[in-house]
């Protein structure tokens, strides 16, 4: 069966320190992966998607970027964190079919 | 762009007392319509996928059902252990190959014992 991971599960940052999320999957080759942020009275929004290693594709301007350097590894990253990057950071992956499933989640805190 | 909006955004039941969620989107050609539910801390797990008009879908204590226009997640006789946030999303179509889902803000339950 498949899984995904991510982590840190929780973090706590000052402004300007950069960031490093790691979301793997497992039991599956070649997902699709998302990067999505669930702000605080928002709903989840889809921050970046890739449908394979190297490719990545941004829905919204941000002080954010993502990699995929292996088929089942994403990472979240940013060089200085704002206070406003702050909120609840899930992964996500499809595997061909329509249904997205979710991680766990990390929780970040900008100071 | 496509909206999906969810209603109430919190409901407060009594262990046993039936209702129903509505989530009413606005999308150019309805690609599905997914309902997840999301503990406290926890990512969001899925529930049901709905393609067409008509379509119904249960399990446990929960059934989705699709019109046109709106979406209705009915809980019957529900548990404590059914309090959750619950979220409805359309794919939201990028061009890249892969669609992201535009979620509602979801409507928070609260089923007291």
């Amino acid at each position: 069966s498949q899984t995904i991971h991510q982590w840190p599960a929780t973090l706590v940052q000052p402004v300007g320190s950069p960031l490093s999320l790691e979301c793997t999957v497992e039991g599956t080759s070649n997902p699709n992966l998302y990067w999505y942020r669930q702000a605080a009275g928002r709903g989840l929004q889809l921050l970046f998607y890739s449908v394979g290693i190297g490719q990545i594709s941004s829905e919204v301007p941000q002080n954010l970027s993502a990699s995929r350097p292996q088929d089942r590894q994403f990472i979240l990253s940013s060089k200085k964190l704002l206070l406003s990057d702050s909120g609840f950071y899930l992964c996500a992956w499809t595997g061909g079919a329509d249904t997205q499933y979710f991680g766990p989640g990390t929780r970040l805190t900008v100071l | 762009e496509d909206q999906v909006t969810q209603s109430p955004e919190a409901l407060r039941l009594q262990e046993g007392e039936s209702s129903s969620l509505n989530c009413s989107y606005t999308v150019s050609g309805l690609r599905g319509l997914f309902w997840y539910r999301q503990d406290p801390g926890k990512g969001p797990e899925f529930l049901f996928t709905l393609y067409s008009a008509g379509e119904e879908k249960e399990k446990e204590r929960l059934k989705a059902t699709l019109t046109k226009k709106e979406s209705f997640l009915h809980i019957t006789a529900p548990k404590p252990e059914d309090s959750a946030t619950y979220l409805c999303a359309v794919p939201a179509y990028s061009g890249g190959g892969a669609d992201g889902l535009t979620f509602g803000k979801g409507t928070h339950l609260i089923i007291q014992p």
